[in-house]
């Protein structure tokens, strides 16, 4: 079973910051938080992933809280082509072979 | 070049029979996963290669086979074909110790 907590929807205006939240209370010291997004029927892609640190790509940025039970997705300026299922998954790095577990995650959508 | 291919890109097919779907990654990774996408959405791991492999095997039928000859494929044969196995089954890799996968474009499923 997945390890975090998403809203189901939200929803965003074109140009504006899309924030999206994750809930993993029970997050282990050794596990990360990853964030991949799923555009209507192509296959999930990876957007970034942090331990402690936020973390900042070309895509979007991720704040995690001090106690590394929350975090958030930030895509600064979203578009259209951003509206997506948003995953946020929780998972170690200490064994090849581990697979994401997804839950429901959060299906953005974005208008003009 | 596409990062991961899989093929065909949609299966038509009638119960009982045998049908295969392959993947093939050209990113040189060495750990690929099968994964299942059901009508309702929900993304579930079925199966994890980690250099030609075994590592993860789901609650999946017997029915389902993963095969990987090389690194670089990791081959699906599903014998016994059921309606419930329709859905959109999406291949994947990743590097060892790295759980940022790439996923292929999926294989739509239809069982009739």
């Amino acid at each position: 079973d997945a390890k975090t907590t998403q809203p189901p929807s939200m929803d965003c205006a074109e140009g504006r910051a899309a924030n999206l939240p994750c809930n993993h209370s029970t997050i282990s010291g050794n596990e990360y938080v990853y964030w991949y997004r799923q555009i209507h029927s192509q296959g999930p892609q990876y957007i970034i992933h942090g331990l402690k640190n936020n973390e900042t790509n070309e895509m979007a940025s991720l704040i995690i809280t001090e106690d590394r039970k929350s975090s958030t997705l930030i895509l600064p300026h979203a578009t259209l082509r951003d509206t997506a299922v948003y995953y946020c998954i929780v998972t170690p790095r200490d064994q090849a072979g581990t697979a994401l577990i997804f839950g429901k995650g959060t299906t953005l959508s974005v208008s003009s | 070049d596409t990062a991961v291919s899989q093929t065909p890109k949609y299966l038509v097919t009638q119960m009982g029979n045998d049908k295969s779907i392959k993947c093939e990654q050209n990113l040189g990774h060495d750990t690929m996963y099968w994964y299942k996408q059901d009508s309702k959405k929900f993304l579930k791991i079925m199966f994890s290669y980690n250099n030609k492999e075994l590592i993860i095997n789901e609650t999946v039928p017997n029915r389902f086979s993963p095969k990987s000859p090389d690194k670089a494929h990791l081959n699906l044969h599903i014998n016994s074909l059921e309606l419930g196995d329709s859905a959109v089954y999406f291949c994947a890799s990743s590097q060892d110790f790295s759980t940022e996968a790439f996923f292929g474009q999926g294989t739509r499923l239809t069982v009739v």
